[in-house]
């Protein structure tokens, strides 16, 4: 049983170059989410999908895209990266109980 | 700027001792409460979950919640090194199964 799987695990990207972290998950969720987690910073909402079709910005959307084509895939992307994107990034889906399944992160370096 | 605050830590506990772990949310509309278990380098994990005033109790877990006072607890019984990781707090914060995570309280346990 994958759950949510998101690929790359690890990437170093050079700043102003573009990239797209994927998600997609296997459990006929509703809701997916991308977050990004910051040391000693907690889980911060960049953008969040209720459907196929509609997505809605968190709170950390600025740098960001997403897109929700179908109820498995929910990629981000991210242009033009900078220093302060550096982080781990995590997608979670959930089936509309708020309880998140997580996918095993993205950690992300852009220098 | 709905919040969720907890104290960093590290807090460590002896092997068989009780941990407790304290969350505060400014939200008062909140009405769903949740607690993850991150290991250093992992995603989260849910293992509880608290909707309305009072103690749950799953195993070695209880989960605390004072909806007058804004405060949720995490009681683990009989700690083990396994419970060695970050928990975080989080609750529901505006529709769609959204939340907000607290930073995490680091806990250690000492064998």
């Amino acid at each position: 049983n994958a759950g949510v799987t998101q690929t790359p695990k690890f990437r170093i990207l050079k700043i102003g170059q573009s990239m797209t972290l994927q998600c997609t998950q296997d459990m006929n969720h509703n809701y997916m989410y991308w977050y990004r987690q910051d040391p000693g910073m907690g889980l911060k909402l960049i953008y969040y999908s209720v459907g196929a079709g509609i997505t809605d910005k968190g709170e950390v959307p600025n740098g960001y895209n997403v897109s929700r084509s179908t109820t498995e895939d929910f990629p981000l992307r991210l242009e033009l990266a900078a220093p302060s994107q550096t982080s781990v990034y995590f997608c979670a889906s959930s089936p509309g109980t708020a309880e998140a399944f997580f996918g095993q992160g993205t950690r992300l370096t852009v220098v | 700027q709905k919040e969720v605050e907890q104290n960093s830590g590290p807090l460590s506990v002896p092997e068989g001792a009780i941990a407790s772990l304290n969350c505060t949310y400014s939200d008062r509309g909140s009405q769903s409460f949740f607690w993850y278990r991150q290991y250093s380098g992992k995603s989260p994990e849910l293992i509880m979950s608290i909707y309305s005033n009072g103690d749950k109790e799953d195993g070695r877990f209880t989960a605390q919640l004072n909806k007058a006072s804004q405060y949720v607890s995490l009681l683990i019984r009989d700690s083990q090194p396994s419970d060695s990781a970050t928990y975080l707090c989080a609750a529901d914060s505006g529709g769609y199964q959204k939340v907000t995570f607290g930073t995490g309280t680091k806990l250690q346990v000492i064998p």
